[in-house]
């Protein structure tokens, strides 16, 4: 069964401390890798694809990697609107069952 | 440029009750999938549908219903609203399944009194 892990659950920084949040799957064969951003009370809003090993993908303040095992979302210089909760998913090898991982919540004091 | 919207926003129901959510997308995508979402257990598939007619069943299917006649819609009904439905709903689609990035709506709040 795919399984999709993701740490700390939550974290706390200061603007412009910059961390990085995990994302550790298990898939018979990757298709892909999603990085979401979900708002409270807001469906996810997609941040980036990633479809293999050594692949980085950035966005503003964000920079997504992945590995054979795990993905990494790098935050660099956080500001307060970067406070959300981020989501990684991935698809099976075969089918249509999206797997989520449960979110790290992060919260970017000013 | 709607893109996908969900209605009602929130819903308030009792236990025994049908209760009909609604997604529409304007993208003309083929895919289109029903989650919920629930504190410990994050986003589960319910249903999705590849086109017009065409369903199937997703991680926690048992006490919802969906039918998707035209391709743009996909409503999802809970035929005998039970407390354990509970949550908050999204509808997603896609332009060719689960591989491909899948773009959310706003989200349906139901209690079940």
């Amino acid at each position: 069964e795919d399984q999709v892990t993701q740490s700390p659950e939550a974290l706390r920084l200061q603007e412009g401390e910059s961390s990085s949040l995990n994302c550790s799957y298990t898939v018979s064969g990757l298709r892909g890798l999603f990085w979401y951003r979900q708002d409270p009370g807001k469906g996810p809003e997609f941040l980036f694809t990633l479809y293999s090993a050594g692949e980085e993908k950035e966005k503003e303040r964000l920079k997504a990697t992945l590995t054979k095992k795990e993905s990494f979302l790098h935050i660099t210089a956080p500001k307060p609107e970067d406070s959300a909760t981020y989501l990684c998913a991935v698809p099976p090898a075969a089918g249509n069952k999206l797997t989520f991982g449960g979110g790290t919540r992060v919260l970017v004091k000013p | 440029d709607a893109g996908i919207t969900q209605s009602p926003r929130y819903k308030i129901t009792e236990t025994g009750r049908q209760v009909t959510l609604m997604c529409h997308q304007t993208w003309s995508h083929s895919y289109m999938f029903w989650y919920r979402q629930d504190l410990g257990h994050g986003l589960r598939l319910i249903y999705y549908s590849a086109a017009a007619d065409i369903t199937d069943k997703g991680e926690v299917p048992d006490g919802y219903v969906v039918s998707r006649s035209k391709t743009e819609n996909f409503p999802l009904t809970l035929e005998s609203a039970t407390r354990s439905q509970t949550s908050v709903y999204f509808c997603a689609s896609s332009d060719s399944g689960s591989a491909d990035t899948q773009y959310f709506g706003p989200g349906t709040r139901l209690t079940v009194l």
